[in-house]
């Protein structure tokens, strides 16, 4: 079946750098894109989205960019701290249906 | 204000034994879900409510999975014959609107573990 799926599943920056966190995902009827940020022992966090008629968002500190040609999803965050650190979750919506598709996440780790 | 919450934050139970796992929406938000996370892994939708419509069950596992939701409120999640394979986190979610492309807003789960 269709998926989404992340490419790494760790991945450790030094305090200050940028971020780059990446996700694909295989339905093309798919037309809006969340991601969540998941801190240890607490739910997800929205963090920001993207609908399939734009290709990059911005908001504080993090961009998402939407590349629909090899449907691929990443998020940028920059000047990464230390609370940065938690697990990141692409997921997407099929359609304008009620469900979101998670992939399986990415553990950020920032070192200082 | 006051986010989704859930009750117990931690269910230790033995395996073949019920449990029911509570959500509070957010007050006001008409829709919500509810999910499982397993270790590692990324979160399984199991079921959808909004409002007084029939709820999606499309993604409950089996049969010994039921969840209602009273009042269009508080969201109880009841697992019956608990089996090891159970053991997760369960997160609640709640909406403002229909839920299609509005922000989910999650509690911070319950850890459920069948011994």
């Amino acid at each position: 079946g269709e998926s989404v799926g992340l490419h790494l599943p760790t991945l450790s920056v030094q305090e200050g750098d940028n971020s780059i966190i990446n996700c694909a995902y295989s339905n093309s009827a798919s037309d809006y894109f969340i991601w969540y940020k998941q801190e240890s022992g607490k739910g997800p966090q929205f963090i920001i989205d993207i609908r399939s008629n734009m290709d990059k968002r911005q908001g504080q500190r993090v961009t998402v960019l939407l590349n629909k040609t090899v449907k691929h999803l990443s998020l940028q965050i920059a000047a990464t701290q230390p609370g940065d650190s938690a697990v990141y979750f692409c997921a997407e919506n099929t359609g304008g249906g009620n469900k979101l598709t998670f992939g399986t996440g990415t553990q950020l780790k920032v070192e200082l | 204000g006051a986010g989704v919450s859930q009750s117990p934050s931690n269910k230790v139970t033995e395996k073949g034994k019920d449990v029911e796992l509570r959500c509070d929406p957010i007050s006001g938000h008409t829709a919500l879900y509810w999910y499982r996370q397993s270790l590692g892994q990324g979160l399984e939708f199991l079921i959808y409510f909004q409002g007084n419509s029939a709820p999606d069950k499309s993604g409950l596992p089996s049969d010994r999975f039921s969840a209602e939701r009273t009042g269009g409120s508080v969201s109880t999640l009841t697992i019956q014959r608990t089996q090891q394979e159970d053991s997760a986190v369960y997160l609640c979610a709640s909406v403002w609107g229909d839920g299609s492309y509005n922000e989910q807003f999650f509690g911070p789960g319950t850890r459920l573990t069948v011994l």
